[in-house]
């Protein structure tokens, strides 16, 4: 039969809880790293980013790690609401031009 | 202070026909990227352009795929005598400057070829 194609990684997460979402990177060259979410039918948000001489920064309910050793970048969500339901993308600033290459997108389901 | 504008939102054509794709970047900003996006997949770099200039087109089809950015008006993304293969959304985003800086997007452009 015909494929249906990929289906994304969903984390569930329960209203009120912290969310945890990772990400894997390439390119041991990145300096700069982006989290969007994008819901359905629009295009990506920019949510929080991070230069590669740091390894933490801190938004409004949102923190990103970054680990340079292993190249591994995470999102965390604090007090987890309906309205973050969305596929969540990081990507990285691989080259001069500054054009972004994007990770596969994982899915944020929050339970009521 | 509008965002990132694209038009149409929906686009349909037929199996070879041209498809144009506009974009009116952020006030202020000067370069634009385009993305597609197959679905359930994250986004592919295409083109980055600056005003009159192709900086980097590393990620776009070496056929039927075209894009300009001039002097006056918005960029534009044309693809030529379409296949089913072109369906997916195409985003554009743009920036103040090239570096690190964070590049904002627009809704995109759902293409659906039949």
């Amino acid at each position: 039969g015909e494929s249906v194609g990929l289906h994304l990684p969903t984390l569930s997460v329960q209203e009120g809880d912290n969310s945890i979402i990772n990400c894997a990177y390439s390119n041991s060259a990145s300096d700069y790293f982006i989290w969007y979410k994008q819901e359905s039918g629009k295009g990506p948000q920019f949510i929080i980013d991070i230069r590669s001489n740091m390894d933490k920064r801190q938004g409004q309910r949102v923190t990103v790690l970054l680990n340079k050793t292993v190249k591994h970048l995470s999102l965390q969500i604090a007090a987890t609401q309906p309205g973050d339901s969305a596929v969540y993308f990081c990507a990285e600033n691989t080259g001069a031009n500054s054009k972004l290459t994007f990770g596969k997108g994982i899915t944020l389901s929050v339970r009521p | 202070n509008a965002g990132v504008m694209q038009n149409p939102r929906h686009l349909v054509r037929r199996r070879g026909q041209e498809a144009r794709l506009r974009c009116s970047p952020m006030k202020g900003h000067s370069h634009v990227y385009w993305y597609r996006q197959l679905p359930e997949e994250g986004l592919k770099f295409m083109v980055y352009l600056q005003k009159e200039n192709i900086i980097d087109e590393s990620g776009m089809p070496k056929e039927r795929f075209s894009a300009e950015f001039p002097k006056e008006g918005p960029s534009i993304l044309r693809i030529q005598q379409v296949v089913r293969g072109d369906s997916a959304a195409y985003f554009c985003a743009s920036s103040p400057k090239t570096g690190v800086y964070e590049q904002y997007f627009g809704p995109g452009t759902r293409l659906t070829v039949t």
